[in-house]
């Protein structure tokens, strides 16, 4: 079975805190996602990275950052974390769709919900 | 954009009911279509997908169709149990930077009565 682990399940930190959040994988998948949970709006996808060292912006990038420096492992970064930011935040991962078929699932983990004070 | 749109909720039935969670999309191309399930306290799971226009995708009892003419992919049980009770996301696939960009819509919680 998939797993994705996602390092913790509670945060809380202060407002202008540098957040680190931590997400792993076993299976050797290339893809690797961040998404942010909100009652209402569903999930948002703030970044992506298809490969090692590679990331993209996905609809929400704005007061995050990413970084991939090895396969199995991605990481989200709030800069100077805002109240704004409090929320459920989801990794996933996935092999590349095959050809032109873009329909590899995505592995969640088990989200780490984020309040900032 | 592309963009999912599901039925408000919250929806309670009771155990034996039928259940139908309305999805629509819009989209340009040929996205594929899924619904995935969050349970209270765990991530998100995929529940069933479609790749194609008449495509059925169905697990665990639910069923839903890729209807291309409609835009639409609702999701479906004949008899729904209490541990069904969930959280219910329908999403579209579109390829971006050689991987796959999921859109979700905003999620129905369904609560099943006994």
């Amino acid at each position: 079975d998939v797993k994705v682990t996602q390092s913790s399940r509670y945060l809380v930190k202060r407002t202008g805190e540098k957040v680190f959040l931590e997400c792993v994988q076993d299976m050797d998948h290339e893809n690797m996602f961040w998404y942010r949970q909100d009652p209402g709006l569903g999930l948002r996808l703030i970044y992506f990275s298809y490969d090692v060292k590679m990331k993209e912006k996905g609809d929400i990038p704005e007061g995050y950052s990413v970084s991939r420096e090895k396969k199995e492992r991605f990481s989200l970064i709030l800069e100077s974390a805002s109240t704004n930011q409090t929320s459920m935040y989801l990794c996933a991962s996935s092999f590349p769709g095959q050809g032109s078929s873009y329909n590899s699932p995505l592995h969640f983990g088990n989200g780490t919900r984020l309040t900032v004070t | 954009g592309n963009s999912v749109t599901q039925m408000e909720g919250p929806v309670t039935l009771s155990e034996e009911a039928f259940l139908t969670i309305n999805c629509t999309y819009t989209a340009t191309g040929y996205p594929s279509l899924f619904w995935y399930v969050q349970y209270p306290g765990e991530g998100l799971q995929l529940l069933l997908k479609a790749t194609k226009a008449d495509d059925k995708g169905s697990n665990k009892g639910f069923e839903a169709t890729y209807r291309k003419e409609t835009t639409s992919f609702h999701l479906e049980k004949g008899s729904v149990q209490v541990s069904d009770s969930a959280v219910y996301f329908c999403a579209l696939s579109t390829p971006i930077q050689g991987a796959q960009k999921l859109v979700f819509g905003q999620g129905t919680r369904l609560t099943i009565n006994p």
